[in-house]
């Protein structure tokens, strides 16, 4: 298993500019999320996802978008880039243990993003 | 809501020192704990959980036992490494899907 592959590693766009930050598991994992990690601030949630079709916004969603068209692929979009967007983003999937309570998060190598 | 509080660092050690990185819980019900480690300029990963009350969790000779009279989930190591240089997560995983990270403390450690 790759586990949780995400593309690319690095980037670095202009202020205003679009892109997708890809992310993808093998696992068949239902829920994945994407979280945002800057100095200080720990880990903060941007969307995330229980299934196929289904998303819905985490603590930071603005300047975002999402969709879940299959299991494996999850797929984070910028809109239009900001230099505040300026962080490293990581691509997470589980299982879910029971309920509604997932079990343990696999996250991607992650991909650094530079706006100026 | 369900929160999670960490030790805030940097926690600087000389190797084969003990360490405790504390971490308490606020959550409802039972929820399961964990500990995530990243080591530099890489995501995070699991290094041992615990989804009862007085489980112990271990690997790599870290150890934490979930203790719910206290809501703690300390982290220790008898004898840490350079290797063990790296910031450690607590999280919990409660009644929604979406689990609940404390801050991270980083850990350095000293030859």
């Amino acid at each position: 298993n790759a586990g949780v592959t995400q593309t690319p590693k690095f980037q670095v766009l202009k202020t205003g500019q679009s892109m997708t930050l890809q992310c993808a598991q093998d696992m068949n994992h239902e829920y994945m999320s994407w979280y945002r990690q800057d100095p200080g601030m720990g880990l903060r949630l941007i969307h995330y996802s229980v299934g196929a079709g289904i998303t819905d916004q985490g603590e930071v969603p603005n300047g975002y978008n999402v969709s879940r068209s299959t299991t494996e692929d999850f797929p984070l979009r910028l809109l239009s880039a900001a230099p505040s967007q300026t962080s490293v983003y990581f691509c997470a999937s589980s299982y879910q243990a029971g309920g509604e309570r997932t079990d343990t998060q696999y996250f991607g190598p992650g991909t650094r993003l530079t706006v100026l | 809501g369900d929160s999670v509080t960490q030790m805030e660092g940097p926690v600087t050690l000389s190797e084969e020192a003990f360490l405790t990185i504390n971490c308490t819980y606020t959550a409802t019900g039972y929820p399961s704990l964990f500990w995530y480690v990243q080591y530099p300029g890489e995501g995070l990963q699991l290094l041992l959980k615990a989804t009862k009350a007085d489980d112990k969790g271990s690997n790599k000779g870290f150890e934490a036992t979930y203790r719910k009279e206290t809501t703690s989930f300390h982290l220790e190591k008898g004898s840490v490494q350079v290797s063990d240089s790296a910031v450690y997560f607590c999280a919990l995983s409660g009644g929604s899907y979406i689990p609940t990270f404390g801050r991270g403390t980083s850990l350095i450690v000293h030859p």
